[in-house]
C-alpha cells in the first residue's frame, strides 16, 4: 500500500516565526512531490512541487526532498495568520496519480 | 484566465435521488480527475479520464459514474446518493506532459 504520511497537528506558531510541515512516504518509485494548501471549505491550492533532492525556495517558502529518506518537508518563513490552513503533501503514483496525505492543520497566531 | 470550473458549488439531494455534478476547464488539459473529500480527511481519487480513456479507482462503489463528453467537461452522477456520500467533491486536471494537478473550487454535496 503506498502511503504518505503526515502528522495531522495542529501545528500552532506565533506570527513572524518558522513553520516547518513535514511528510514521509513508502513508494520510492514517486518522482515527484507536491504541497497543496487548503483553507477550510475550499479547494487545494498548489503552493509548491519539488522534483530534486535538495530545496527548492519561492518566496516566503521552501520545500525539501530527501528521497534516500523518503522525507518531504515545507518550511514557511515569517508566517502570517493568512497562513493559516491545512497542508497537503503529495507524491506522484502511478499512471500520474497524486497519493495523498491526510494533511497537516497549522494554525498561526497574530 | 484559463481555469477548472465546478458547478454547481452546493448542491443539496434528497437520499436515493440522482445528483450530477459539473466540471469543465478551459487548460485543454488531457487528465480529468474525480476526487471525494470528506472532513479532515486526504482527497479520495474515485476515478479519472485519460483523454477518452476510463481508469476506475477499485474501491470506487458502483453507485458512482462518471461521462467526458468531450476534453473541456466531465461529469460525476451519483446514481442513489446515501447519506454516506455527503462530502466536498473535486475535480483536477492535468496535462499529459507533467505531474501538477490543477483543482477546480469544489462541490459541497448535501445529502438530505
Amino acid at each position: 500500500q503506498k502511503e504518505v504520511e503526515q502528522n495531522s497537528g495542529p501545528l500552532s506558531v506565533p506570527e513572524g516565526a518558522i513553520a516547518s510541515l513535514n511528510c514521509t512516504y513508502s513508494d520510492r518509485g514517486s518522482q515527484s512531490f507536491f504541497w497543496y494548501r487548503q483553507y477550510s471549505g475550499k479547494s487545494p491550492e498548489l503552493i509548491m512541487f519539488i522534483y530534486s533532492n535538495g530545496d527548492k525556495e519561492d518566496g516566503r517558502f521552501t520545500a525539501q526532498l530527501n528521497k534516500a529518506s523518503q522525507y518531504v518537508s515545507l518550511l514557511i518563513r515569517d508566517s502570517q495568520p493568512s497562513d493559516s490552513a491545512t497542508y497537503l503533501c503529495a507524491g506522484g503514483g502511478s499512471q500520474g496519480n497524486l497519493i495523498f496525505g491526510k494533511g497537516t492543520k497549522l494554525s498561526v497566531k497574530p | 484566465d484559463a481555469m477548472v470550473i465546478q458547478n454547481p458549488r452546493y448542491q443539496v439531494t434528497q437520499f436515493g435521488k440522482p445528483v450530477t455534478l459539473s466540471c469543465s476547464q478551459t487548460l485543454n488539459h488531457n487528465v480529468m480527475y474525480w476526487y471525494q473529500q470528506k472532513s479532515s480527511q486526504a482527497p479520495k481519487l474515485l476515478f479519472h479520464y485519460y483523454d477518452k480513456d476510463f481508469n476506475n479507482e477499485a474501491d470506487t462503489p458502483d453507485n458512482f459514474q462518471s461521462r467526458r463528453p468531450n476534453t473541456s467537461f466531465c461529469f460525476l452522477d451519483i446514481r442513489s446518493p446515501g447519506l454516506g456520500d455527503a462530502a466536498m467533491y473535486l475535480c483536477a486536471t492535468r496535462s499529459g506532459r507533467a505531474d501538477t494537478q490543477y483543482f477546480g473550487p469544489g462541490t459541497r454535496l448535501t445529502v438530505l
